[in-house]
């Protein structure tokens, strides 16, 4: 089944420990990216890859760091995490073969910073 | 930048039609996705226009007008699943073959028996 996979779901944790979100895709997507989800915010970018190795910022990058070693996966850390960063984050994925730009998203990931 | 506004809430009683419009503010952009997500789930695609017009899938349809800088997605036929938030989004001029996405803030559609 073709899908994006995000680890964990749910997480609470506190200000200023270290933590990393996980995201596989296995439809050998080109694209990956992150997104935060807040209310009556919709969905802005964090990050964004293009390819294996190549990233860039997307419209709120502050805080968070991106890796993409493999193409299937690309994680979200957090160095430092502090409450604002309490949030809905997707990951999602699409290619360069899309004539509908159609975006996948993973189920979601439930973070709260106290 | 780009700005896209929908409106933050509509009800609708089931078997009915209804629009969700959107407007943009943007210099260019290469077409207009909407998007559908149910409370606290992943979004999912619905319909995309590249160019101005009518895009119909089954129950849905979604209307483009550049000129008008302003796009909407028709429901019809209403069903108590279509209770959900609807996101249009457009994927900026700028952002070469990355296939970014700026999304508009949603419209939680709420559909009574």
């Amino acid at each position: 089944e073709a899908q994006v996979t995000q680890n964990p779901r749910y997480l609470i944790t506190v200000t200023g420990k270290k933590l990393t979100v996980t995201c596989s895709q296995n439809m050998n997507h080109e694209y990956m990216s992150w997104y935060r989800q807040d209310p009556g915010l919709g969905l802005r970018q964090i990050y964004y890859s293009m390819n294996v190795e190549v990233t860039d910022k997307g419209d709120v990058p502050e805080g968070y760091k991106v890796s993409r070693k493999e193409k299937r996966n690309f994680p979200l850390i957090l160095e430092s995490p502090s409450p604002n960063q309490t949030s809905l984050y997707f990951c999602a994925s699409n290619t360069e073969g899309s004539s509908y730009n159609e975006q996948f998203f993973g189920p979601g990931t439930r973070l709260t910073v106290l | 930048g780009q700005s896209l506004e929908q409106p933050s809430e509509v009800t609708a009683v089931e078997g009915a039609i209804v629009q969700i419009n959107c407007t943009y503010q943007t210099s260019g952009f290469y077409g207009l996705s909407w998007y559908q997500q149910h409370d606290g789930g992943a979004p999912t695609f619905l319909s995309y226009n590249a160019l101005d017009g009518l895009e119909e899938t089954g129950r849905f349809s979604s209307f483009l007008s550049r000129s008008d800088s302003y796009g909407y997605l028709l429901l019809q036929e209403l069903q108590m699943k279509d209770s959900a938030s609807y996101f249009c989004a457009v994927r900026p001029p700028d952002s070469g073959s990355a296939r970014q996405l700026t999304f508009g803030s949603g419209t939680q559609l709420t559909v009574l028996p």
